[in-house]
């Protein structure tokens, strides 16, 4: 099957510090990737849509200026966490679809644990 | 609104059956997905329901009804590498998911 893969799988920063988290299609081109959040016990929030040449789409009660997200390319879609604080720290998720069809499975990658300190 | 209802925590024993509920009022609807989530991974698709009905595929079964806004995920002879978190999603325009809050499964011998 298709493959996204996420980089860092973990990171540890300093409260005040930026943090940037890739997300790449391997062997498929997606014109959009989302943005997912997950603390612990609980399930995905959806953070953002990720549109390739455009501006990203958020969720209601997102930080645009805080979660910073560039899709440059067919391939890679980046998040940057601003000004990180502990209350950050969570699991981030990134994902996409194959296609536009409403059915396409969607494809995640191996998410990010950001640890603030 | 969005509003995707799920048991939080199951038990079930090794070799039985279990089936995970999930209820659902969405604005939009395209289609059920359901994942599997093990602790600190990402997920992993399980199925696709669109038409009601019931989709099998393997130990796992899903079915749909659209008018209840219901479906149900249907795992047979557990094993203990299902202890996992199951997760409803609803497809919404544009490959987006709107996700329930997942279900603890836990396998016990």
């Amino acid at each position: 099957g298709a493959v996204v893969s996420q980089h860092p799988s973990r990171v540890i920063c300093k409260s005040g510090t930026s943090v940037k988290i890739e997300c790449r299609s391997l062997d498929f081109q997606a014109t959009t990737m989302f943005w997912y959040r997950q603390f612990p016990k609980q399930s995905l929030m959806l953070m953002a849509t990720s549109n390739e040449g455009s501006k990203a789409t958020y969720e209601q009660g997102v930080e645009k200026d805080k979660f910073l997200i560039n899709h440059a390319s067919l391939t890679l879609s980046t998040l940057t966490v601003t000004s990180a604080h502990p209350e950050d720290s969570s699991f981030y998720i990134c994902s996409a679809a194959l296609g536009a069809a409403s059915n396409t499975e969607a494809f995640f990658g191996q998410g990010t644990r950001l640890t603030v300190v | 609104g969005q509003n995707i209802d799920q048991p939080t925590e199951m038990t079930a024993t090794e070799g039985a059956i279990v089936q995970i509920n999930c209820t659902y009022q969405t604005s939009g609807f395209n289609g059920l997905f359901w994942y599997q989530q093990h602790a600190g991974e990402a997920p992993t698709f399980l199925s696709y329901n669109v038409l009601d009905g019931l989709e099998e595929k393997g130990r796992f079964s899903s079915f749909l009804s659209r008018s209840k806004g219901y479906s149900y995920l249907l795992l047979k002879e557990l094993q203990m590498k299902d202890s996992a978190s199951y997760l409803c999603a609803v497809g919404n325009a544009g490959n987006m998911l709107t996700f329930g809050g997942g279900t603890r499964l836990m396998v016990k011998p």
